[in-house]
């Protein structure tokens, strides 16, 4: 069974800085291209970032970008996103979730999800 | 950036059909996938690629997507079905992902 487990997620001052982990059980965490998804309370799916199963392509969203970074180890089956300058609005549930693969065909659709992180930013 | 544009709200009777669309600039260009959201849970990919549905997922549930608009409609709906409804696209342009903002489906 897929299973991703995020951690990491706790209160933290505007200007600071968190490190969130995301770890994989279930399935071949290596062959899987990753993704992180926010969710600020009440409101809608944010995509952030992904990244390659081999860490050579990295897209951000513009609202992170130059503040998050995305990282994976494949030795570990874990997922990192390294947060900084972190501001009232990144608070949110951070979800990790898998790039959707089926038979050897991949798609850019998000197929398996952990239960997410809560990210609290405030003084 | 691309945009998706989604009802705030969608209201349906038990066993009925319900229509939850999805707008962006020439989207019938585009894969567009749904996902479902229950209070308190993680999202659930519903249908990808359009109008295809992984495994598990009921027949109910099925896609479809031409010119501005795209559609999830969800048939002989179901009071387990009340959710938020989530579009999605790749926009290859920027590398970047798309949610719409979601619709709440209500079963009355």
């Amino acid at each position: 069974e897929v299973q991703l487990v995020e951690s990491g997620g706790t209160l933290v001052q505007p200007g600071g800085s968190l490190r969130l982990s995301c770890t994989a059980s279930g399935f071949t965490f290596s062959s899987y291209e990753m993704t992180w998804v926010r969710q600020a309370p009440g409101k809608g799916l944010e995509w952030i970032s992904f990244i390659s199963m081999n860490s050579i392509t990295i897209y951000y969203a513009d609202s992170v970008k130059g503040r998050f970074t995305i990282s994976r180890d494949n030795a570990k089956n874990s997922l990192y996103l390294e947060m900084n300058s972190l501001r009232a609005e990144d608070t949110a549930i951070y979800y990790c979730a898998t790039l959707s693969c089926t038979n050897g065909v991949c798609y850019d659709s998000f197929d398996s999800w952990g239960q997410g992180t809560l990210v609290t930013v405030s003084s | 950036s691309y945009v998706l544009t989604q009802p705030p709200s969608v209201s349906v009777a038990p066993g009925q059909t319900a229509r939850v669309t999805c707008g962006g600039n020439n989207i019938g260009n585009k894969r567009v996938h749904w996902y479902q959201q229950r209070p308190g849970q993680a999202p659930v990919l519903v249908v990808y690629d359009d109008s295809d549905r992984p495994s598990g997922i009921p027949e109910r549930f099925s896609g479809s997507n031409s010119g501005n608009t795209a559609t999830l409609t969800i048939s002989r709906v179901e009071a387990g079905d009340e959710a938020d409804y989530s579009c999605q696209v790749w926009d290859r342009s920027s590398g970047h992902w798309v949610f719409g903002g979601g619709t709440k489906l209500t079963v009355l």
